[in-house]
């Protein structure tokens, strides 16, 4: 079955600090992954997408991604995280069943 | 921000009652979702329309239904609301399908009591 699996429910992090959160992907056949971010209060918002190309993907507000095939896996990253990254981050994946699957969300807590 | 408007933005309703959301867009896009979040597991696809009038299924659409009457608007029914139905409701839109980028709306809360 398709699926998608992010393994850090909660990262706590100081401002400045690195990040690295892990995203797992089963997907049978093309897979399209994304980065999703929720800050408090508000809705989701898009941080980078990858369908294709390059494997390191570049978003919004300094983040990255890389796509390792090998691996299954899209892991997001940030060199230096601030207080306002503070959020709930989603993975998403999709394919050829035109149905967007999400992985269970890893909130970051920054610390000033 | 893409326009997209969901209403209710909170509701709270009883066990039995039917409850309809109503999930509104003005970029004219075709495609139209409707998830829920819970803690700990995401967004689930409850439903999801390629058009006006053609809907499909999700991974949770058992106690759902939807309608599209109109390109703009898409809306979620739940029969007979149940405990297990209180959630926080996102809307999403694409252009192009499950290829695409998908938009959100704010969301609503819904608590059935």
């Amino acid at each position: 079955a398709q699926s998608v699996s992010q393994h850090n429910h909660h990262v706590i992090l100081s401002e400045a600090a690195s990040l690295e959160l892990g995203c797992n992907y089963s997907y049978g056949g093309t897979v399209n992954l994304f980065w999703y971010v929720q800050y408090p209060g508000q809705h989701l918002q898009l941080l980078l997408k990858y369908f294709s190309g390059d494997p390191l993907v570049k978003g919004i507000k300094g983040f990255e991604a890389e796509f390792i095939k090998s691996k299954f896996s899209f892991n997001l990253r940030k060199p230096s995280v601030q207080w306002s990254d503070t959020a709930e981050y989603f993975c998403a994946a999709s394919g050829n069943t035109g149905k967007l699957i999400f992985g269970q969300g890893t909130t970051l807590q920054v610390k000033p | 921000d893409a326009g997209i408007t969901q209403s209710p933005r909170h509701k709270v309703t009883e066990t039995g009652t039917p409850v309809t959301l109503r999930c509104h867009q003005t970029e004219n896009h075709r495609y139209m979702y409707w998830y829920r979040q819970d803690p700990g597991h995401g967004l689930r696809l409850i439903h999801y329309s390629y058009g006006v009038k053609d809907t499909d299924k999700g991974e949770v659409s058992d106690g759902y239904s939807v309608s599209r009457s109109k390109t703009e608007d898409f809306l979620l029914t739940l029969e007979s609301a149940t405990s297990s139905q209180t959630s926080v409701y996102f809307c999403a839109i694409s252009e192009r399908g499950n290829t695409d980028t998908q938009y959100f709306g704010p969301g609503t809360r819904l608590t059935v009591l």
